[in-house]
């Protein structure tokens, strides 16, 4: 158990509805970062907090955002979903932005029917 | 360019016995940092270890090295003495860059199948 939590597990919808992916870090740290894996992609980087503020921002589409609150935890929020995002959608934490390990949560495996 | 690279096909050992997974790196950054991840069918990814671009030695975790040669940018793992529930998907990663700031994000190679004999 790496300590960082994802809710929900699974999760089942159809094109063009709108989800909330929510992640809880690691006590004590300050950043979270969201990955999606996926069969054709892998595994790639969609977006970094640190603190509550938006540090980095890698192949997220604009119908994706996310955000970090003041209590740490963190949304992924997709919408006008399409077949293609089908994916396992991680967040990861680590202590801060100087990065060594970043602990991974068990993911959130999204299919769009 | 690909930043990670890990072409070997579907791997397999034989229980107890060692096994090297190859990955290449292409970065023109001076400070970086590399991870192995592991990821078994039931999904999780779990870390395995890290090795940075200044450390002189290269990293161990218990079962799981690192062959850390920085002149051929080549970062394998080495598994001894493999278990049966070493069966899993591994995932070499790099984050570039100083530490911190907008190069935290780490950039994962495409994976290599292990699959561990009786």
């Amino acid at each position: 158990d790496s300590g960082v939590t994802q809710t929900p597990k699974h999760l089942i919808t159809a094109t063009g509805q709108r989800v909330t992916l929510r992640c809880s870090p690691r006590s004590g740290d300050l950043s979270v970062y969201w990955y999606q894996q996926s069969l054709d992609q892998g595994l790639q980087f969609l977006i970094q907090y640190y603190n509550g503020e938006e540090r980095a921002k890698g192949n997220i589409l604009e119908r994706f955002s996310a955000q970090q609150f003041p209590d740490l935890h963190s949304e992924l929020n997709l919408s006008s979903l399409e077949l293609g995002d089908s994916a396992l959608y991680f967040c990861a934490s680590s202590v801060d932005h100087y990065l060594h390990e970043q602990f991974f949560g068990p993911g959130t495996r999204l299919t769009v029917l | 360019a690909q930043k990670i690279t890990q072409t070997q096909p579907g791997m397999f050992v034989q229980e107890k016995e060692a096994v090297t997974l190859d990955c290449t790196y292409d970065t023109s950054d001076q400070s970086y940092g590399l991870f192995w991840y592991k990821q078994p069918s039931s999904g999780e990814m779990i870390f395995l270890i890290y090795q940075g671009s200044y450390d002189e030695q290269n990293a161990t975790e218990g079962r799981y090295s690192l062959n850390f040669q920085k002149a051929r940018k080549s970062a394998n793992l080495v598994i001894s003495a493999s278990q049966l529930g070493d069966s899993a998907m591994y995932f070499c990663a790099m984050r570039e860059g100083r530490s911190g700031g907008a190069n935290s994000k780490l950039t994962f190679g495409k994976g290599i199948t292990l699959s561990v004999r009786p």
